[in-house]
């Protein structure tokens, strides 16, 4: 079963710009969520997804939003990007029942630098 | 609020020797606790959970930990450790406000070092 598959794996942006990323789940997941991990303030939770709506969201400005689509695949988009906003963005995908139930599984990430 | 804690910014460690990881947690209930390593350039990987049960949990790669609730205290052990085994480990609580969620609060992780 392949993994959680995050896309790009880098990205340059400059200051103002927007970026989206993607994120498709292991197969049959339906709950998405999303962590920035910076050095200084580690990995903090960003939002979760679950059947396309937004169940959780983390202390993190508008400006950080996501969606999810009909077959689970997530999206994170950071608009005004700041220099702040650089980080490595991570996707876990997980599902609510079964022995696996309560397990996030993570991508590789998205290492976003903000110039 | 929940929170977990890794006091150990960096453990070193001779390969052969065993290795603890230390993890304490504070949580208002019963937790749900998780380890995950992290290789460079990588994302977390899933080593074990404890959710409930018995207090020694066996996971990947020979890794196990010891849940020990009167210290609020959830180690990773390992009993002979690899170079291999060199990697930044995280110890996260589910977020129990959030019923079902997927959210989870990690600590600041800890960078072991494993030498030959």
């Amino acid at each position: 079963k392949a993994g959680v598959t995050q896309t790009p794996r880098y990205l340059i942006k400059t200051r103002g710009q927007q970026v989206t990323l993607s994120c498709s789940p292991i197969s049959g997941h339906r709950s998405v969520s999303w962590y920035q991990q910076t050095p200084g303030q580690g990995l903090q939770f960003l939002f979760e997804y679950f059947s396309e709506t937004q169940r959780n969201k983390g202390n993190f400005p508008g400006r950080f939003s996501g969606r999810q689509f009909s077959n689970s695949r997530s999206e994170m988009n950071v608009s005004t990007l700041e220099l702040g906003d650089s980080a490595l963005y991570l996707c876990a995908s997980s599902i609510r029942q079964g022995l696996a139930k309560n397990i996030q599984y993570f991508g590789a990430g998205t290492r976003l630098s903000v110039l | 609020a929940q929170s977990v804690a890794q006091p150990e910014d960096q453990v070193n460690v001779a390969e052969g020797n065993p290795l603890t990881v230390k993890c304490t947690y504070s949580v208002s209930g019963n937790p749900y606790l998780f380890w995950y390593v992290q290789y460079p350039n990588r994302g977390l990987q899933f080593l074990l959970k404890y959710i409930t049960g018995d207090n020694l949990v066996k996971g990947s790669y020979g890794f196990e930990a010891e849940f020990n609730k009167s210290q609020t205290s959830f180690h990773l052990k390992k009993p002979s450790a690899l170079v291999s085994d060199s990697a930044l480990y995280f110890c996260a609580v589910r977020d129990l406000f959030y019923n079902q969620g997927g959210k989870l609060i990690f600590g600041q992780g800890t960078e072991l070092s494993v030498k030959p």
